[in-house]
């Protein structure tokens, strides 16, 4: 079984620039979502893919994008980037039709993007 | 603004105490999850509540979901040094999971 993977693991943009984060999910997941996560907080849901539609969406603005590619795995694009933008970036694959109920997010280890 | 507070924020405590993290929100949950998150990697699911009032144990670690659905507790027992790390609650209003504040624990030896 694979895990969940993403990439680049670091990166440093400086503002205005955009960015592009990738994830594969991990096999037999049907469903993806990334969150921010800011230095010791919580994690933040930005938002959720299923069968490459947005199946849900954060407090994000729009700036901030997404795809799901027909093998499931995703990208996060964001564009204008800003220096509050600077935090882990994680990728969750999940399996979503078990009831909607308590699918289990299975995590990728984040990308560290760092805006100057 | 994030649905789910976790309290306390930060906890630091000595090898064999006992602790106890709370999750708590005004929103009522289809299901709740915890997590533990490690320096460098991603969180990792330690246990999913379903059902109001639903107590449920994993070797030293106890968990409790409200009878309401609106909060949980994470028990801990005799905290080892292993167990050093971001503990995060996740709770899902529909399909999605929104992640508490966080409680971050470090077991002194």
């Amino acid at each position: 079984e694979t895990g969940v993977t993403q990439s680049p693991t670091h990166l440093i943009k400086t503002r205005g620039q955009q960015v592009t984060l990738r994830c594969s999910s991990q096999s037999g997941h049907n469903t993806v979502s990334w969150y921010q996560q800011a230095l010791g907080q919580g994690p933040q849901f930005i938002f959720q893919y299923y069968r490459e539609e947005e199946n849900g969406r954060g407090n994000f603005p729009p700036r901030f994008s997404g795809l799901q590619f027909p093998n499931y795995s995703s990208e996060l694009n964001v564009n204008a980037l800003e220096l509050d933008d600077s935090a882990l970036y994680l990728c969750a694959s999940s399996l979503l039709g078990m009831g909607g109920l308590g699918s289990p997010l299975h995590f990728g280890n984040g990308t560290r993007l760092t805006v100057t | 603004t994030q649905l789910l507070e976790q309290s306390p924020q930060f906890l630091s405590i000595q090898e064999g105490e006992n602790l106890t993290v709370y999750c708590n929100s005004s929103s009522v949950f289809s299901s709740l999850q915890w997590y533990r998150q490690e320096p460098g990697e991603g969180p990792v699911l330690l246990v999913t509540v379903v059902t109001g009032g639903e107590v449920k144990k994993l070797k030293r670690l106890t968990f409790q979901f409200g009878d309401a659905r609106k909060d949980s507790s994470l028990h801990i027992t005799a905290a080892q040094p292993g167990d050093t790390g971001l503990y995060l609650c996740a709770g899902a209003p529909g399909n999605q999971f929104y992640f508490g504040t966080g409680t971050s624990l470090t077991v002194i030896p």
